[in-house]
This record gives C-alpha cells, sequence and structure tokens, in this order.
C-alpha cells in the first residue's frame, strides 16, 4: 500500500517568490492535513481538507493556503516569501476529519527561504 | 481548547537506563497516539491508546493510558542508542481535532 507522498522533498526558494508543495494521500483516505514544523516551534497546524473543503484552520498568514482536488491529492502555496517561512511542511493523511483514526505522514518537504 | 503537555522536552539517558515521558492533557480525549520522528525525518506512528488502562509495548517502548488523570506515558526500558529521536503525544478529544505536544527530545548516550 503506497504511503503519503510529498513532492518536491527539498526546495530552496528566494524572498517575495511564492512556492507550491504537493501532498498525496494513502489511497481511501480524504482527509488531508498541512503542519509547519520549526526548531523550538513545534508542529504548528495549518489547515485540513476533507473532500475539497477546508475543514479546519490554524493561525498563519493569508499568504499561507491550500486546495485539495477530487482525487484527495492537496496541494498548499506560500505566496510573498518570508525568510521566517524557512521550515519542514508536513502532510498528515486521515480517514476521517480532525485525525480521528490517527494521521499517516508524508516524509515532508524542507523549504528553505534565501 | 485542548491543551496537551509533555514532560521533559528534552531527555538525555545512558543506555541501559530506564525512564518515562509524561504527556498530559486537558480536555477528555477519545483517544491516544505517539509518534517518533528522527533528526530531519518525518513522523512514524508508535502506539493508539483507546481505552482507560490501555497499554500496548513494541520492543523497549510501553506506552499506557489513564483517562481519569488525562494523562498518558511513554516508558523506556534500557535504553539505546537507536532510541534517540523526538517523541510526540497527541490527543483526539471528540468533535475536534488531533493535537500535538511538543515533543519530547530523547538523547540517549552510550
Amino acid at each position: 500500500k503506497a504511503g503519503v507522498t510529498q513532492t518536491p522533498r527539498y526546495l530552496i526558494k528566494t524572498r517575495g517568490q511564492q512556492v507550491t508543495l504537493s501532498c498525496s494521500p494513502i489511497s481511501g483516505h480524504r482527509s488531508v492535513s498541512w503542519y509547519q514544523q520549526t526548531p523550538g516551534q513545534g508542529l504548528q497546524f495549518l489547515f485540513e481538507y476533507f473532500s475539497e473543503t477546508q475543514r479546519n484552520k490554524g493561525n498563519f498568514p493569508g499568504r499561507f493556503s491550500g486546495r485539495q482536488f477530487s482525487n484527495s491529492r492537496s496541494e498548499m502555496n506560500v505566496s510573498t516569501l518570508e525568510l521566517g517561512d524557512s521550515a519542514l511542511y508536513l502532510c498528515a493523511s486521515s480517514l476521517a476529519t480532525g485525525g480521528s483514526y490517527g494521521y499517516t505522514f508524508g516524509s515532508g518537504t524542507r523549504l528553505t527561504v534565501v | 481548547e485542548l491543551k496537551v503537555e509533555q514532560n521533559p522536552l528534552f531527555l538525555s539517558m545512558q543506555e541501559g537506563k530506564n525512564y518515562t515521558i509524561y504527556c498530559n492533557y486537558s480536555t477528555t480525549s477519545d483517544r491516544l497516539y505517539w509518534y517518533r520522528q528522527d533528526p530531519g525525518k518525518s513522523l512514524e506512528s508508535l502506539f493508539v491508546l483507546l481505552s482507560n488502562g490501555a497499554v500496548k509495548q513494541e520492543g523497549r517502548l510501553m506506552a499506557s493510558l489513564d483517562t481519569k488523570a488525562r494523562l498518558s506515558t511513554l516508558h523506556i526500558t534500557a535504553a539505546v542508542h537507536d532510541l534517540s529521536a523526538t517523541y510526540f503525544c497527541a490527543a483526539f478529544p471528540a468533535g475536534s481535532r488531533l493535537t500535538f505536544g511538543e515533543g519530547t527530545q530523547l538523547t540517549v548516550n552510550p
């Protein structure tokens, strides 16, 4: 059974640019959640999508957005990148909303903003 | 709002020793998860605890849940270097979403 696939694995961008990250969940999972992880900040919840609808949103500025497609694949977009956006971005796949059956995480995308 | 607190946040221990990581959560939760994260890697699911008194064990790790005390523990027996990682607990309150603790960074020294 294929796991959660995140692409790309690594990304280097310049301040002010925008970036799009992709996540393909486990087959049959309709919920995709996104987290930002930086040293010392733990896991910060960005948002969750279920059946193409945003169900929950964390405390991030509007520069962070996402969407989900009919095949459950999700994309996350960050516009006008700032140095502080450098982080590991993790995608988590789940059967139901909220992670009620637990999450399976992807390998993450490490974004470096220079 | 659910708060999940882990204790300690940093733990340095010698090989062969035992230790316990604590996870307290502030509101009633249906279930409790433990995850492991190796440096620079993603999170890997270790245990899910579904009811009061639940105990799960794998290798040198044993997790337990006390829903009345809103407390879960992750006990490490005879630690080995390979257990060095960050361990997260996560609680799921009904009608909400899985909420993670801050993580406990464990270093096992020879």
